[in-house]
């Protein structure tokens, strides 16, 4: 079946420090979304990229959808604390299956 | 966005009881539900597919008669746990969609289940 890699599972930076998370699909995805779950919480949708090599932004957030449609990457710029938790991608393929594949997720830990 | 509302939000039951969790959609009426488990620190793992008057798509390895879904209408789904054993705490949570296959999913609450 469908498998979503994404590394690092863990990364430590010093606040004010960028960070990156990379996703990695076996098969080509119709389209990746990426969300945000704070400690405690449940994940929240943070942005879709449908088309190949999209780049799309949110203020400190950068997020790429990979010419082939089977990467993407989660760039932030100059972390903050409010930044702190796990971010997961997650792919939807043009199958039969209707279900996000998530990857295990990357947990941002930022100290002060 | 849209809502999606999940309760109870925490349970703590004992081994061999069974325990419902449900999962509203408040404003958007959900023909599809997902339902995902997840351990703790490690990602949302999607156990099945809820349809709206139909059965439900279980994935590969999930027990379809000890997780029973129902989703009797376009608005609600609910998980029992049956026969509830301590392997089966975890935090599960539900996915609905507004429509389509390709818009975002809004998540419940969670619900954090102990069996003890």
């Amino acid at each position: 079946g469908q498998q979503v890699m994404q590394i690092p599972q863990y990364q430590h930076v010093q606040e004010g420090e960028d960070f990156t998370t990379y996703c990695n699909s076996s098969t080509t995805l119709s389209n990746i979304q990426w969300y945000k779950q704070r400690p405690g919480g449940h994940p929240v949708f943070l942005i879709q990229l449908v088309k190949s090599g999209e780049v799309k932004k949110q203020k400190r957030l950068t997020f790429q959808f990979g010419e082939a449609k089977k990467n993407s990457s989660l760039h932030i710029t100059a972390t903050q604390t409010t930044d702190v938790g796990t971010y997961f991608c997650a792919g939807l393929t043009g199958g039969g299956a209707d279900g996000l594949t998530f990857g295990k997720g990357t947990h941002l830990i930022i100290q002060p | 966005g849209a809502v999606v509302s999940q309760h109870p939000s925490r349970v703590i039951c004992k081994s061999g009881t069974s325990v419902k969790i449900e999962c509203r959609s408040l404003d958007f009426q959900a023909t599809t539900m997902f339902w995902y488990r997840q351990f703790p620190k490690q990602s949302l793992m999607l156990m099945a597919t809820s349809n709206e008057g139909s059965k439900a798509t279980y994935e590969q390895g999930v027990e379809k008669d000890k997780f029973l879904i129902n989703h009797a209408s376009l608005t609600l789904s609910t998980l029992t746990v049956t026969s509830a054993h301590p392997e089966d705490s975890s935090f599960y949570i539900c996915s609905a969609r507004v429509s389509g296959r390709n818009t975002e999913a809004f998540f419940g609450q969670g619900t954090r289940l102990t069996v003890v």
